[in-house]
């Protein structure tokens, strides 16, 4: 069974605050990502990380960042909230070694009015 | 580069009828191949995988092999219930490629009672 958290489940927030989504997994896996998910369903990596102190950008170009200062955790902070950024953004983490597979968070839900 | 295309949904169908996702998928080494499933307002689930060529995963009475000469690894159930309804991705994973993750577009479908 795969622990991985995110927090807060479902957000509505104002254009123009800065707010941060938290990710973190009891698994000591090495490798995190964060995905935006768009009505469509499609999925969109917008940042991973190899390990502690390591973040990259993804495919899709994102105005978001992100930190990796402990194994566990991977928060993406969003500066300045605009309604584009409305989405559900799905943060996953998978095992250092064999076939890595992705474990997946159950999502934030983002609505930015 | 590595790729994955699925069918498109949305699919429809009555409780007990047989369902078919097709899968197909581009790679330049040796993937491993997955299927995911997202029930409303969740992440993503891992459903079965595959590893190496004419593997079959199953779970949950869902199968799928992998099909090498044809680059295919489609879904199938013999008798689909109301809870199966839900969206179904395909995706690979390639060694090759740092085991970077691509998933196809995501197919969903719901079974009426």
């Amino acid at each position: 069974e795969a622990d991985i958290y995110q927090t807060p489940r479902y957000l509505v927030i104002g254009t123009g605050k800065k707010i941060t989504l938290e990710c973190s997994q009891t698994m000591g896996h090495d490798k995190m990502y964060w995905y935006q998910q768009d009505p469509g369903m499609e999925l969109h990596l917008i940042h991973y990380s190899y390990g502690v102190n390591s973040t990259e950008k993804g495919d899709l170009s994102s105005e978001s960042t992100v930190s990796r200062i402990r194994t566990e955790h991977f928060p993406l902070t969003l500066e300045s909230a605009r309604p584009s950024h409305t989405s559900q953004y799905l943060c996953a983490s998978s095992a250092p070694r064999g076939v890595r597979e992705q474990y997946f968070g159950p999502g934030t839900r983002l609505t930015v009015t | 580069g590595n790729s994955v295309t699925q069918m498109e949904g949305p699919v429809t169908l009555s409780e007990e009828a047989f369902l078919t996702i097709n899968c197909t998928y581009t790679a330049t080494g040796y993937p491993s191949l997955f299927w995911y499933v997202q029930y409303p307002g969740e992440g993503l689930q891992l459903l079965l995988k595959a590893t190496k060529a004419d593997d079959k995963g199953s779970n949950k009475g869902f199968e799928a092999t992998y099909r090498k000469e044809t680059t295919s690894f489609h879904l199938e159930k013999g008798s689909v219930q109301v809870s199966d309804s839900a969206v179904y991705f395909c995706a690979l994973s390639d060694r090759g490629n740092n085991n970077d993750m691509r998933f196809g577009a995501g197919t969903r479908l719901t079974v009426k009672p």
